[in-house]
């Protein structure tokens, strides 16, 4: 199965910053990647798919990038909202399979 | 919109066979083209795919757990199920289910999530 690894673990932001989070695949999963943001409490919620399109109800300010191996997800300016887990998954190979996640705290 | 919620004891001991049902809200189960998967997570852990069932009765299970997992879809009740059988401490974990899409299996919308521990 394809590993997804995420970095950093933690990543600590002031408000207001831009905070960029990587995603690598052990092998190519060409586009085929999403992003979900995880807060305290809650269940996962699709933030981005097809590696750069938003999912309905999040702002511009929340973008992503890459294709094959490397993939990026950019927070531009941190609000306090933001703060979560976020995770990769891939869905290029079965099993679909997800990164460890990043935390986003503030600094 | 579409809504799913999880249902099922919270509490199991070593070598019983966990049960969980997912009923949908906001529509039909058996239209739109949609897998429909469940998915945990440990506490503290990432997410670890189960499976996923089709209306028309196609299934894929994770390899890591395809020995131990069943699911299932009652198109009459709107509702799809999972069971784990021998279920140990390391099956613990927040099981969700989640709506799955056709072809690029991406997740979307999820439940909320139902805390599961195995404890003797």
């Amino acid at each position: 199965e394809i590993v997804m690894t995420q970095s950093p673990a933690t990543l600590s932001v002031s408000p207001g910053e831009r905070a960029t989070l990587s995603c690598r695949a052990s092998q190519s999963v060409s586009r085929n990647l999403a992003w979900y943001q995880q807060k305290p409490g809650q269940a996962p919620r699709l933030l981005i798919y097809g590696a750069s399109n938003r999912a309905t109800g999040f702002p511009a300010r929340f973008s992503g990038s890459g294709a094959g191996t490397e993939f990026t997800l950019t927070i531009s300016s941190l609000q306090s909202e933001d703060f979560a887990v976020y995770y990769c998954q891939q869905y290029n190979n079965w099993p679909e399979t997800f990164g460890q996640g990043t935390k986003v705290e503030i600094k | 919109q579409v809504q799913l919620q999880e249902s099922g004891p919270g509490l199991m001991k070593p070598s019983q066979t966990l049960s969980l049902t997912c009923t949908v809200s906001g529509g039909s189960i058996s239209s739109g083209g949609y897998y429909w998967s469940w998915i945990r997570q440990p506490a503290g852990k990432g997410l670890e795919w189960i499976g996923r069932i089709f209306p028309n009765g196609n299934i894929n299970y994770n390899p890591s757990l395809k020995s131990r997992v069943t699911i299932s879809l009652d198109t009459s009740k709107n509702q799809f199920s999972l069971n784990l059988t021998s279920v140990d401490a390391s099956d613990t974990a927040v099981y969700y289910c989640a709506r799955d899409g056709f072809g690029d299996h991406w997740f979307d919308p999820w439940g909320q999530g139902t805390l599961v521990t195995v404890s003797s």
